[in-house]
C-alpha cells in the first residue's frame, strides 16, 4: 500500500531531459521527512541514488538530481542514456505509519 | 565493503511460518538500522520491518502481527518470521542497511513462494 504516488512511466530519447515525480502528504513528503531514490535494473536490487532529498553517493553520475518542494519531490535524469532504462523509486518516512513508505514506481524507457 | 546475504527456504506452504536470515558482512550489527523489505513478482517495493542491536523494533502497521524481527549481534545476522503467510506474501525478501534514513546496503534478496 504505496502513500507516495510516481507516474507508472516516463520515456526519453538519448540525450533529453525526463523527470519523476512523487507525491506525498504531510505525514511524510510533507512534514519535511528526507526523500530518498533508488534505481532498480531489471533482476537486480535497487540501489541508492540520491539521498537526503538532493545528495549522490559517491559514483553516482551527476545526470541524476533530485528536488524536493512542500508534499512533493523530483528525480531528475539529464542527458538520458541507454543503461537509464531501470525502475525508479522514492522513499519517505510516514509519522502516521511510524515507518518508511516506498513509491509506487515509475519505469525509465529510453526511446 | 559492507555485504549482506539472505537465505532460507524458496518454499513456504500456505499457513506456514516463513523464516529468513541475513548474516551482514563489513560493518557490525550494533551500528545502524537494519530492515526486512520485500517486492512481489512485477510489483514495486514495501518496507516490512526494522531492528536496532539493542532489540528495538518498528513494524509496518500492515503486517505487524505476523511479524518478527530479531537479531544475534554474536553471529552478526538479522532474522525475519512471517507467519500464516498466504499467496499474497510470495516476494522477493530483501534485507538491508538504514543509515539517515535511506537504505545505502542491499542484500541480493531471495525469492520466497508460497504455495501448497
Amino acid at each position: 500500500q504505496s502513500v507516495l504516488t510516481q507516474p507508472p512511466s516516463v520515456s526519453g530519447a538519448p540525450g533529453q531531459r525526463v523527470t519523476i515525480s512523487c507525491t506525498g502528504s504531510s505525514s511524510n513528503i510533507g512534514a519535511a521527512y528526507d526523500v530518498n531514490w533508488y534505481q532498480q535494473l531489471p533482476g537486480t536490487a535497487p540501489k541508492l541514488l540520491i539521498y537526503g532529498n538532493t545528495n549522490r553517493p559517491s559514483g553516482v553520475p551527476d545526470r541524476f538530481s533530485g528536488s524536493k518542494s512542500g508534499s512533493s519531490a523530483s528525480l531528475a535524469i539529464t542527458g538520458l542514456q541507454a543503461e537509464d532504462e531501470a525502475d525508479y523509486y522514492c522513499q519517505s518516512y510516514d509519522s502516521s505509519l511510524s515507518g518508511y513508505v516506498f513509491g509506487t514506481g515509475t519505469r525509465v524507457t529510453v526511446l | 565493503q559492507v555485504q549482506l546475504q539472505e537465505s532460507g527456504p524458496g518454499l513456504v506452504k500456505p499457513s506456514e511460518t516463513l523464516s529468513l536470515t541475513c548474516i551482514v558482512s563489513g560493518d557490525s550489527i550494533t551500528s545502524y538500522y537494519w530492515n526486512w523489505i520485500r517486492q512481489p513478482p512485477g510489483k514495486g517495493l514495501e518496507w516490512i520491518g526494522d531492528i536496532y542491536y539493542s532489540g528495538s523494533t518498528n513494524y509496518n502497521p500492515s503486517l505487524k502481527s505476523r511479524v518478527t524481527v530479531s537479531v544475534d549481534t554474536s553471529k552478526n545476522q538479522l532474522s525475519l518470521k512471517l507467519t500464516s503467510v498466504t499467496a499474497a506474501d510470495t516476494a522477493v525478501y530483501y534485507c538491508a542497511r538504514v543509515k539517515m534514513g535511506a537504505v545505502d546496503y542491499w542484500g541480493q534478496g531471495t525469492l520466497v513462494t508460497v504455495s501448497s
